[in-house]
């Protein structure tokens, strides 16, 4: 079974600072997606990566940004944390050519 | 506005009843997936329509794709407390589909999905 996994279910950061998330998944998946998910809104495509060292911007990648140095491994990188990203995060895999998706648990994260 | 939009927004139904969800689009399509939700989890993918498919089945669940309207539905058959969950629609963005990419999706509200036992 795909496995897709976020380091942490709950954070609670200050406003200001660096924040990292990371998702691994290990069924070696080309592709890889970080969402926010807010009451009313649904889920947004921050940031999607096609390939190691790959990446492009999604619907709202202000305050972001990414890194994915190796194939398994996606990271979420909050510059300087403010209130209005508290959220949760989900990650999520698909191999290439793919369509369905494959979901981390999300990481909830609080900025307070 | 969001590429897939879900009505009804909140559904509440006995345990034994049927469900249906409707997902309203507006560009043109390669498929539709649906994924539930449980609550705070992550999401899981149920199924996937292509725009050349009319009808499909899983289980207890059936999904019927409208290209004409830009529309499908989500059939819960015999539902049971445990189908209790949110539900979305999400489309692939055509436009960006290359042959070494996945397609980039976009999802709607979601439904929330009541089974009362």
């Amino acid at each position: 079974d795909v496995k897709v996994t976020q380091s942490s279910r709950y954070l609670v950061k200050r406003t200001g600072e660096k924040v990292f998330l990371e998702c691994v998944q290990d069924m070696d998946h080309e592709n890889m997606f970080w969402y926010r998910q807010d009451p009313g809104l649904g889920l947004r495509l921050i940031y999607f990566s096609y390939d190691v060292k790959m990446k492009e911007k999604g619907d709202i990648p202000e305050g972001y940004s990414v890194s994915r140095e190796k194939k398994e491994r996606f990271s979420l990188i909050l510059e300087s944390a403010s209130t209005n990203q508290t959220s949760m995060y989900l990650c999520a895999s698909t191999r290439a050519g793919f369509y369905e998706q494959y979901f981390g648990p999300g990481t909830r994260l609080t900025v307070t | 506005s969001q590429q897939g939009e879900e009505d009804p927004q909140a559904l509440s139904i006995q345990e034994g009843e049927n469900a249906t969800m409707n997902c309203s689009y507006k560009t043109s399509i390669n498929n539709l997936q649906w994924y539930r939700q449980n609550s705070g989890r992550g999401l899981v993918h149920l199924i996937l329509i292509r725009s050349n498919e009319r009808e499909k089945h899983s289980g207890r669940l059936r999904v019927t794709l409208d290209t004409s309207k830009k529309s499908s539905s989500l059939l819960i058959t015999a539902s049971r407390a445990a189908d209790t969950a949110s539900y979305f629609c999400a489309t692939d963005v055509r436009a960006r589909v290359t042959e070494t990419s996945g397609s980039r999706l976009t999802f709607g509200e979601g439904t929330q999905l009541t089974v009362n036992p």
